[in-house]
């Protein structure tokens, strides 16, 4: 079945390190997209990529990055520098014409 | 800018009954596309129904369908014959379509309850 898969479901960081989460998708959508989720609020846009090798911040870029060398995969790290990065992160696609976004089940992002 | 506005923290209904859960927008664009989304305990966000400006009729999918009122800017889920299954959190979101890019803009969510 075609999807998004997102790795790892629970992941947990130290303080001063970098992890990264993984979002997979088998669907040949152009456009992915990285979200953030605190309690009780709606998804806040962290990177976007419309295109293989291109990608462009959303409205919460600092203390993130991505990469997008390949039209499959758009992983997501979360730097040092991200202060408060506990959170729900949830990745999704869409194909360029007017489709709704497909999600994957997401990580739940905590500190140690 | 776009906004999504969910004035509704939580919303009760018995089982078999039907609910409302309130959207309202703000776009300058004309052309844009408003979505619903459930999100269950378990996180991960659903496709419910979509509707376009441009849309004549108001979008229906099975029990859900959208009362789209374009003047008052409102976009209201109504979800007939309310299943136990449908407890969840509910987002309503607006993509502008002439930006050049989807960026969806999401509401802070419904959180439905729905009682025996």
């Amino acid at each position: 079945d075609g999807g998004i898969t997102q790795s790892p479901k629970y992941l947990f960081r130290k303080e001063g390190q970098n992890v990264t989460l993984s979002c997979e998708q088998n669907l040949n959508h152009d456009a992915m997209y990285w979200y953030r989720q605190d309690p009780g609020q709606g998804l806040r846009l962290i990177y976007y990529s419309q295109i293989v090798n291109d990608f462009q911040k959303g409205d919460i870029a600092e203390g993130y990055s991505v990469s997008r060398e390949k039209k499959e995969s758009f992983p997501l790290t979360v730097t040092s520098a991200q202060k408060n990065p506990t959170a729900f992160y949830l990745c999704a696609s869409t194909s360029k014409t007017n489709q709704p976004q497909h999600f994957g089940d997401g990580t739940r992002l905590s500190i140690l | 800018a776009q906004k999504i506005t969910q004035t509704q923290p939580g919303m009760f209904v018995q089982e078999k009954e039907a609910v409302t859960l309130d959207c309202t927008y703000d776009t300058s664009d004309p052309s844009y596309g408003l979505f619903w989304y459930k999100q269950p305990s378990s996180g991960e966000m659903i496709f419910l129904i979509y509707q376009g400006s441009y849309d004549q009729q108001n979008a229906t999918e099975g029990r859900y369908s959208l009362n789209f009122q374009k003047a008052r800017k409102s976009a209201n889920l109504v979800i007939s014959a309310s299943q136990l299954g449908d407890s969840a959190m509910y987002f309503c979101a607006m993509r502008e379509l002439n930006t050049g890019f989807q960026k969806l803009v999401f509401g802070t969510g419904t959180r439905l309850l729905v009682s025996p």
